[in-house]
């Protein structure tokens, strides 16, 4: 059982540069979301799908970008890598109705 | 705007002991559901516990139950005889707008269990 699947799992960048974290899910949810989690902050929502074609912004949207072409694929992009965007990324999907989020294992991202 | 407040950033408890998690929140859907998260010092997030607010008993599973209180807006966390494995973070979380993919989360408090 593979669930939600996050690439790289860590990263380490330099300010200005751009890449793509991967995440992937087998459990055929329709629901998909991006967090980041910074020391004493908790959990904060990036952006997030309902469907494939389909996106939303969340709390903290700006400096990322996201698409949904597939149920399966949500990657998320860093258009110009900053200090402030050093933190911890937490794919997640569920399913409709009441049902828990199934979330990836993460991604430690450090921008020098 | 839907809110989560957690108040304790940290608790200790004794190994075997019941211990209690708060969390309130604020929301004006009429509709809306409460889960918790643990996340242990490895880093994942493991789904704990839910609880609908047309759900008519608290939700229970294995040794977490949730004392949920409508007329108070929380929905608090209760482990029975706690373990040296349950150290670990705890959040509380609830849907924004009704979708859930689109958790919002508290800060989540720190729970170390002492043997």
């Amino acid at each position: 059982n593979a669930g939600v699947t996050q690439t790289p799992k860590f990263q380490v960048l330099k300010t200005g540069q751009s890449m793509t974290l991967q995440c992937a899910q087998d459990m055929n949810h329709e629901y998909m979301s991006w967090y980041r989690q910074d020391p004493g902050m908790g959990l904060r929502l990036i952006h997030y799908s309902v469907g494939a074609g389909i996106t939303d912004q969340g709390e903290v949207p700006n400096g990322y970008n996201v698409s949904r072409s597939t149920t399966e694929d949500f990657p998320l992009r860093l258009l110009s890598a900053a200090p402030s965007q050093t933190s911890v990324y937490f794919c997640a999907s569920s399913p409709w109705g009441d049902q828990p989020q199934h979330f990836g294992d993460g991604t430690r991202l450090s921008i020098l | 705007a839907q809110k989560i407040t957690q108040t304790q950033p940290g608790m200790f408890v004794q190994e075997k002991e019941a211990v209690t998690l708060d969390c309130t929140y604020d929301t004006s859907d009429p509709s809306y559901g409460l889960f918790w998260y643990k996340q242990p010092s490895s880093g994942e997030m493991i789904f704990l516990i839910y609880q609908g607010s047309y759900d008519q008993q608290n939700a229970t599973e294995g040794r977490y139950s949730l004392n949920f209180q409508k007329a108070r807006k929380s929905a608090n966390l209760v482990i029975s005889a706690s373990q040296l494995g349950d150290s670990a973070m705890y959040f509380c979380a609830m849907p924004h707008g009704g979708s859930q993919g689109n958790l919002i989360f508290g800060k989540g408090t720190k729970l170390s269990v002492k043997p």
